[in-house]
């Protein structure tokens, strides 16, 4: 079964301090990545999302890494707040029978920022 | 502002029942999809529709059907409820567009306990 491994399943951080959480995956057929961020009695929202052509994207304190060759990729939050904390799951575009993909999620991380 | 509906919030049901779960979005997106949340599970997609009278099996398709009448609504039907399909549902929506940056709206999700 196609999958994307999530690691760690909780982070706690200090307020100020950089989140880091790694996803990997193993079919060479996916070719998007975005990353979800769900906040308690909320559906996950797109926070960020990245192509295999590039290393890296960032967005404000958001960053993705992508390592193409080793088949994984991170998500980097600098200068967390507690504000981020949030639960975030790493995804992968795989194609389907039909003319579409469908996201394959990873088991998500609970990050907790400690002001 | 973009929305996808979930019907309940909260649905209580009893083992056996056959149970639907509705979902409306009003974006005039081609693509639905279910999916049911469990913690340290992540997200794990049931089925997905890309276009109307049209679905494909995701990952755990096992017990649940869907139907697809409307563009706008996209229905999960558990046929027989059992304890196991105790779970958040979430539903998402997404535009068919050219590639594969295809971003969910998610909705709030539907916390169903079958007991």
């Amino acid at each position: 079964q196609q999958q994307v491994k999530q690691s760690p399943q909780s982070l706690i951080v200090q307020k100020g301090g950089i989140s880091i959480i790694n996803c990997a995956y193993e079919n060479t057929a996916f070719d998007y990545f975005p990353w979800y961020q769900q906040f308690p009695g909320k559906g996950p929202a797109l926070l960020i999302a990245i192509r295999p052509d590039v290393s890296e994207k960032k967005e404000g304190r958001f960053t993705i890494s992508f390592n193409k060759s080793a088949k994984q990729f991170s998500l980097h939050i600098m200068d967390s707040q507690p504000g981020d904390s949030a639960t975030y799951f790493c995804a992968a575009s795989r194609p389907t029978n039909q003319a579409g993909t469908a996201l394959i999620f990873g088991k998500g991380t609970t990050l907790s920022v400690s002001s | 502002d973009v929305k996808v509906t979930q019907s309940s919030r909260y649905l209580v049901k009893r083992t056996g029942e056959k149970v639907f779960l509705e979902c409306v979005q009003d974006m005039d997106h081609e693509n639905m999809f279910w999916y049911r949340q469990d913690p340290g599970l992540g997200l794990r997609l049931i089925y997905f529709s890309y276009d109307v009278k049209m679905k494909e099996k995701g990952d755990i398709p096992e017990g649940y059907s869907v139907s697809r009448e409307k563009k706008e609504r996209f229905s999960l039907i558990l046929e027989s409820a059992s304890t196991n399909q105790t779970s958040m549902y979430l539903c998402a929506s997404s535009f068919q567009g050219v590639g594969t940056n295809e971003k969910l709206f998610f909705g709030s999700g539907t916390q169903l306990s079958v007991l």
